[in-house]
């Protein structure tokens, strides 16, 4: 099975409104955490990153909070435009010192309406 | 700058061909990663290349193959192509093997296989 997972494959909500993309993790060796962005026909965009030594980070519209206990790792998108409209990816890299290889789980899609 | 660049964007290769991908990383990143992105999953990780040499391998038969140049360039390779090989291969670059940084995707190319 895959090592990360997202809980809802589908989101809608309207604009302006406050998004929350919700993903679980089971490898609790991972110490190092990113959020992509994918619109359709283009490859994954980097939104954001969190090392396990944190438990939020924070950019321009994007929270990223990291739950160690549960393995639970979310997206907030703040004021969701219409343009943010797309899938959302989050992806782990097992801490293997090999590389830096990442997992990606299946992708939730946000739909924001006006 | 320029960011990741893959070519070529499309592909339509016959079964039993063989296949070669490029890419080009982002200026002043020397690590090269491959993923694949069958249609509507998340992109599964093929092999890192760092140093010319491939750092990393996913779970992927000998069939997929890579190279990385001194310029930090790098082709995928695929032989003997089955139908199952079409999806989207997306070549990401970062900085460091050994380290967790930021990894930029190229736009993909999407590979058909008839």
């Amino acid at each position: 099975g895959e090592n990360v997972g997202l809980h809802l494959p589908t989101l809608s909500v309207q604009e302006g409104d406050n998004s929350i993309i919700n993903c679980a993790y089971s490898n609790s060796a991972s110490d190092y955490f990113i959020w992509y962005k994918q619109e359709s026909g283009k490859g994954p965009q980097f939104i954001i990153d969190i090392r396990s030594n944190m438990d939020k980070r924070q950019g321009q519209r994007v929270t990223v909070l990291l739950n160690k206990t549960v393995k639970h790792l979310s997206l907030q998108i703040a004021a969701t435009q219409p343009g943010d409209s797309a899938v959302y990816f989050c992806a782990e890299n097992p801490n293997n010192q090999a590389g830096t290889a990442l997992i990606f789980g299946k992708g939730t899609t946000l739909s924001v309406s006006s | 700058d320029a960011g990741v660049t893959q070519s070529p964007t499309h592909l339509i290769k016959t079964r039993g061909q063989q296949v070669t991908l490029r890419c080009s990383p982002k200026s002043g990143h020397d690590t090269v990663s491959w993923y694949q992105q069958a249609l509507g999953q998340g992109p599964q990780f093929i092999f890192q290349y760092y140093e010319e040499e491939e750092r990393q391998r996913g779970n992927f038969p000998d069939r997929f193959s890579g190279h990385q140049f001194p310029n930090y360039s790098s082709e995928l390779n695929v032989n003997a192509l089955l139908l199952g090989d079409s999806a989207l291969y997306l070549c990401a670059s970062s900085w460091g093997a050994g380290t967790n940084t930021e990894a930029f995707f190229g736009q993909g190319t999407r590979l058909t296989v008839v």
